[in-house]
């Protein structure tokens, strides 16, 4: 089962930031955290990892509490585009073999 | 850009058919993995190779085999398929065990009638 607890879905408006938020209370000190999204019919995306920093890239920031007990991934200007299932996950060098994508968030952007 | 590529988006065959699976990566990986999506399921590992030669079994890899005879390619098989291998097949790679990120082809929705 996952080690992570995400809302199951999620509105936003389009345009508007979008920060989705992720429960990773039983991290250990070597695990990251990874967000990867499906949009529907495809196959899952990588969208940004961190371990203890905050992090940015061109998809998306990544803010990390200082516990590292939760996290929560902002897509800063939604599109309808980032209508997709967001998942969370924890994962380090010895779960390198598979990544447990639990059950995620569902992200709708509405116009 | 990696890109990951499956050979067929959608794919029906009928049980006892032999089905054979393509993946192939162009980024030089050493890692690919075999996952099937099914809803309520989250995705689950079947097989995975670390090398070329080399395989793994993941969490479900009855009624599976699978493939790597070069680097950029693994096939999954289904020696015999039957009706509750109906689901969403999808490939990954990754470059190193110690490096997470898996990239991910388009999947194959595969139906078995």
């Amino acid at each position: 089962d996952a080690k992570t607890t995400q809302p199951p879905s999620m509105d936003c408006a389009e345009g508007r930031a979008a920060n989705l938020p992720c429960n990773h209370s039983t991290i250990s000190g070597n695990e990251y955290v990874y967000w990867y999204r499906q949009i529907h019919s495809q196959g899952p995306q990588y969208i940004i990892h961190g371990l203890k920093n905050n992090e940015t890239n061109e998809m998306a920031s990544l803010i990390i509490t200082e516990d590292r007990k939760s996290s929560t991934l902002i897509l800063p200007h939604a599109t309808l585009r980032d209508t997709a299932v967001y998942y969370c996950i924890e994962a380090n060098s010895n779960s390198g073999y598979a990544l447990n994508f639990g059950k995620g968030t569902s992200l709708l952007v509405t116009p | 850009d990696v890109k990951v590529t499956q050979s067929s988006r959608y794919l029906v065959k009928r049980t006892g058919e032999k089905v054979f699976l393509e993946c192939v990566q162009d980024m030089d990986h050493e890692n690919m993995f075999w996952y099937r999506q099914d809803p309520g399921l989250g995705l689950r590992l079947i097989y995975f190779s670390y090398d070329v030669k080399m395989k793994e079994k993941g969490d479900i890899p009855e009624g599976y085999s699978v493939s790597r005879e070069k680097k950029e390619r693994f096939s999954l098989i289904l020696e015999s398929a039957s009706t509750n291998q109906t689901s969403m097949y999808l490939c990954a790679s990754s470059f190193r065990l110690s490096t997470d990120t898996q990239y991910f082809g388009p999947g194959t929705r595969l139906t078995v009638l």
